[in-house]
This record gives structure tokens, C-alpha cells and sequence, in this order.
């Protein structure tokens, strides 16, 4: 099955820098990459996602990569405010019946004002 | 339009106890899935069922089972808690993960004594 591999575990920058969260995937036919943003207490919320036949996609501050040569994807948030402060979680799956996620461990974001 | 609804909320149970978790969506989506979150792991796949009538299993079923109910409904039981099986634990449902992501219920915190 597909394994997903999520660093760093722990992000710490200081408000206005730039975060990098970059994740690995095992099972090369995975064509579907979402990135999730978790709250302290709160559900888990879809906040941008890629497909295989794209290279890039951005969403104002926040942006994702995917090589699939490499089979990694990347998240990128500029200019971080405090409210960015979460856990980002990175998934991978494929198009088939069920299309369950798989989901990396995480990364506890802190921005620092 | 409550989305994905999840109860109970919070639960303590002692070892051995059984308990059933509730999980509704009402965005008439075909797929719906359990899974449990622990500190560093990320989350991970319990069961799914990809339509009405169908279960599978995930990653970590040992211990629980699953009724897909009809198209709204999909529970998890555990049948005799154990102290492993302290997590908090997701309900999600999806009408096309591959395109839509996943919407997540609100979280059970299960605590096993």
C-alpha cells in the first residue's frame, strides 16, 4: 500500500518568513495530493491539493509542488501570520473505488510574532 | 447544512467496555470513513466504505468493526476497549476524493482507563 513520509515533524519561523513542509510517496499510480490544515481541537480542513498532471498550483500565500519523476510534493507558505500557526498534514491517493487517503505524520507549525 | 456529524464528542470507557461511535453525513456523498489520530502518527485508515452496502479494511482495523448503515449512516464499534485504543478518532465522507478532498467530522476524544 501507499506510505506517506511527512518533515519536518516541528516548523518554527518567525512571522512574515517563508515555511516549507515537504512530504515523499511510495506507490507511484497515487495521482491525487491534498494538504490539510488542523487547528488546535478543531477537524482537519482542506486547504489546497494538486493532481498528477500538474506541476504547480497557488492559492494567494500558499502554494504546492509535485514531481512525480521523484514522487515528492512540497507546500509553501509565504509571508506567515500567526493565524498559520496548525498541524499541515500532506496525503497522497489514487483514482479507484473507496480513493482512501493516506496520510502523512504531520507538521506542528508555529509562526512567532 | 450540518455536514458531517459525529457523536458522542468525548468518552471514557474502562478496559473491556464496548461502545459504539456515530458518524452522519447529510451532502449525499457515496463514500464515508473512520479514522484515529495519535500524537506523531498522523491519521490513520481504521475502515471505509466506498458506497452503501460495502466495507473495507483500512490500516489498523484489528479491534473495531463497521456498519454502513445506509447512505448517510456509517458507525464504528469497538467491542472491548482497550487502553491502545485511546485516540481521537475522525469520521469522513467524500463524493470524489480524488477531486474533492475529504469533509472530516468534528472528532471523538476517546479516552480507555
Amino acid at each position: 500500500g501507499e506510505n506517506v513520509e511527512q518533515h519536518p515533524s516541528t516548523l518554527s519561523v518567525q512571522e512574515g518568513d517563508s515555511a516549507v513542509i515537504k512530504c515523499t510517496y511510495s506507490d507511484s499510480a497515487s495521482n491525487y495530493f491534498p494538504w490539510y490544515k488542523q487547528e488546535l481541537g478543531k477537524r482537519p480542513q482542506l486547504i489546497i491539493d494538486i493532481r498528477s498532471n500538474v506541476g504547480e498550483k497557488k492559492d494567494q500565500r500558499i502554494a504546492v509542488t509535485l514531481n512525480k519523476t521523484a514522487k515528492h510534493f512540497s507546500l509553501h507558505i509565504t509571508e506567515t501570520q500567526p493565524e498559520d500557526s496548525a498541524v499541515y498534514f500532506c496525503a497522497a491517493s489514487r483514482e479507484a473505488a473507496g480513493n482512501k487517503l493516506t496520510f502523512g505524520g504531520g507538521t506542528r507549525v508555529l509562526v512567532k510574532p | 447544512n450540518a455536514g458531517v456529524t459525529q457523536t458522542p464528542k468525548f468518552q471514557v470507557l474502562k478496559t473491556g467496555q464496548s461502545m459504539t461511535l456515530q458518524c452522519a453525513q447529510d451532502m449525499n456523498h457515496n463514500s464515508m470513513y473512520w479514522y484515529r489520530q495519535d500524537p506523531g502518527m498522523g491519521l490513520r485508515l481504521i475502515y471505509y466504505s466506498a458506497s452503501e452496502g460495502t466495507t473495507d479494511k483500512g490500516e489498523v482495523p484489528n479491534g473495531y468493526n463497521v456498519s454502513r448503515l445506509n447512505k448517510r449512516e456509517f458507525s464504528l464499534r469497538l467491542e472491548s476497549a482497550a487502553p491502545s485504543q485511546t485516540s481521537v478518532y475522525f469520521c469522513a465522507s467524500s463524493d470524489r476524493p480524488s477531486l474533492y478532498g475529504y469533509t472530516f467530522g468534528s472528532g471523538t476524544r476517546l479516552t480507555v482507563v
